[in-house]
C-alpha cells in the first residue's frame, strides 16, 4: 500500500545524545516535511524539502537537521542542541507542491531520559 | 503573520447531535482552508478543502463552510457517532506561493452514546 512510514514509533534519548527519525515514502510525492507537535497543541513546522538536494528550515529549525538525497526518504536528526527535544514528530508529503494536501505518517514519539 | 484560533476545549456533544467547531483566523484571507482529523497517537488525516470562491462543501456527513467575510470557517458532523470523536485541525494556505500551510491547534470533538 501507497503511504508514508516513520520509524521508530517511540525512542528514547539520553541528555547530549543526536537521534535520527527515519521517513519514507512510496507516493511518488515532491515536498516532504517534517512537523512537531507537543501535548494539546498545534503543529509546528521544522524543514521542508520541495526537491531532492534542496531543503528549507521552518517555523522551529533550531537544533534539528535533515537531508534528502532521495524522494522517497526525508530524516530528520534531533541534535543535542535542541534543549527540549520530548514531543510527537510527523513526517508528511504532498504532490507537486507545498501548497496541497498534506499526507501524515503516523509519527514518532521521542522522550529524553 | 497569520493567527488562527480554534476552541481549545473539547466539545462533548450526544450521539446523533450535529457538531460544530469553529475555525477563526485573522490578517491574509486565504485561498483556501483544509479541514483534517486527527486520531490520539496517530498522523492527521484530511478531510475536507474549501475554496474562498465556495460557501460550503459537503462529503457524506461532513459539511465546511468558508465566511471570508466574518473570517471563518464552520464544521459540521450530522447525525454523529462515538467513532467521530477525535480532534479536528483547519488549516490555511500561505498568502504567498513558497510558504507553508497554516494549522490551528485543533478542537477535540467527544461524542457520547
Amino acid at each position: 500500500d501507497g503511504g508514508i512510514t516513520q520509524s521508530p514509533k517511540y525512542l528514547f534519548r539520553k541528555e547530549g545524545q543526536n537521534v535520527t527519525l527515519s521517513c519514507e515514502q512510496n507516493l511518488n510525492h515532491d515536498a516532504m516535511y517534517w512537523y512537531r507537535q507537543d501535548p494539546g497543541q498545534g503543529l509546528r513546522l521544522i524543514y521542508y524539502s520541495q526537491i531532492v538536494n534542496d531543503f528549507q528550515k521552518g517555523d522551529i529549525a533550531e537544533g534539528y537537521s535533515v537531508s534528502r538525497e532521495k524522494k522517497e526518504s526525508f530524516p530528520l536528526t534531533v541534535t543535542s542542541a535542541q534543549k527540549n527535544p520530548t514531543a510527537f514528530y510527523l513526517c508528511a508529503s504532498s504532490i507537486g507542491g507545498i501548497r496541497n494536501t498534506i499526507y501524515f505518517g503516523e509519527g514518532s514519539w521521542l522522550t529524553v531520559v | 503573520s497569520q493567527k488562527i484560533e480554534q476552541n481549545s476545549e473539547a466539545l462533548n456533544i450526544q450521539e446523533g447531535k450535529t457538531a460544530t467547531l469553529t475555525c477563526n483566523y485573522t490578517n491574509y484571507s486565504p485561498a483556501y482552508l483544509q479541514w483534517y482529523r486527527q486520531d490520539p497517537g496517530r498522523g492527521p488525516v484530511f478531510l475536507l478543502l474549501i475554496r474562498e470562491n465556495e460557501k460550503e462543501k459537503r462529503k457524506e456527513r461532513l459539511k465546511v463552510t468558508f465566511d471570508t467575510t466574518l473570517k471563518q470557517s464552520l464544521f459540521h458532523i450530522t447525525a454523529s457517532q462515538p467513532a467521530d470523536s477525535a480532534t479536528y485541525l483547519c488549516a490555511l494556505d500561505p498568502p504567498q506561493a513558497g510558504n507553508m500551510l497554516t494549522f490551528g491547534g485543533g478542537t477535540r470533538l467527544m461524542v457520547k452514546p
